[in-house]
């Protein structure tokens, strides 16, 4: 398995919802991303788990909650979003954080806040 | 702090041209650079990887090289195709840092 899943693939949601994203990778990657992706420009990276670690948070809202249950498992927990957060959020992996390897994206997942 | 361009923002070309992307960086101690493919509304697929200690990669139609001295790296494509549109990124990884993208190079092949 070379993929990086991520579910669900389109999410509307209103200001007062909570909703979470989910990744999934079954490579033995041991870092794990979050990026946010405006339209037209590059990825923004958010968070980075390094084994099950959080390891950077870029100064993110706490509307934003990330968590890594475990090594192949990585949620972004959504709650009072606002509009200025629809955006696509990508996931990736590494084989490890900061190390000479390759970073492997998700499809991502399309989230517009209403 | 690490600043990734890439030149040009769009291109436009007709079917089987050879054509060049161009990524530049500032901060030349880089572990890697990476580019990578996206197609719009997708996510990214990586392309070439190449480490700091190699000069360029090829995979089928794709060539990336690497230049660390002058902080530039060259994505080229052979004989262009209509499945060649996208978006095309270049990610540079410096030690201790995060990777860092440029602003991509949006193409499109006419066929």
């Amino acid at each position: 398995d070379t993929e990086v899943t991520q579910t669900p693939k389109h999410l509307v949601m209103g200001m007062t919802n909570k909703k979470s994203l989910k990744c999934e990778q079954h490579m033995g990657h041991r870092a794990m991303y979050w990026y946010k992706q405006k339209a037209k420009k590059p990825p923004e990276l958010m968070f980075v788990y390094s084994y099950e670690k959080l390891s950077i948070n870029e100064s993110v809202p706490s509307r934003f909650s990330p968590e890594c249950p475990n090594s192949s498992l990585l949620n972004l927990h959504l709650h009072a979003l606002q509009p200025e957060d629809s955006a696509l959020y990508l996931c990736a992996s590494s084989l490890v954080f900061l190390g000479a390897n390759v970073l492997t994206f998700g499809a991502g997942s399309r989230l517009t806040v209403l | 702090k690490q600043e990734v361009t890439q030149i040009p923002a769009a291109l436009s070309v007709p079917e089987g041209e050879n054509l060049v992307l161009n990524c530049s960086f500032t901060d030349s101690a880089i572990y890697n650079l990476q580019w990578f493919r996206q197609d719009p509304g997708k996510g990214l697929t990586s392309l070439l990887l190449i480490q700091s200690s190699q000069r360029e990669q090829t995979s089928g139609r794709l060539n990336a090289s690497l230049d660390k001295s002058s902080g530039r790296s060259t994505l080229y494509i052979a004989a262009s195709q209509p499945g060649d549109s996208a978006t095309y990124l270049c990610a540079v990884l410096n030690y201790g840092q995060n990777f860092v993208f440029g602003p991509g190079t949006r193409l499109s092949v006419l066929p």
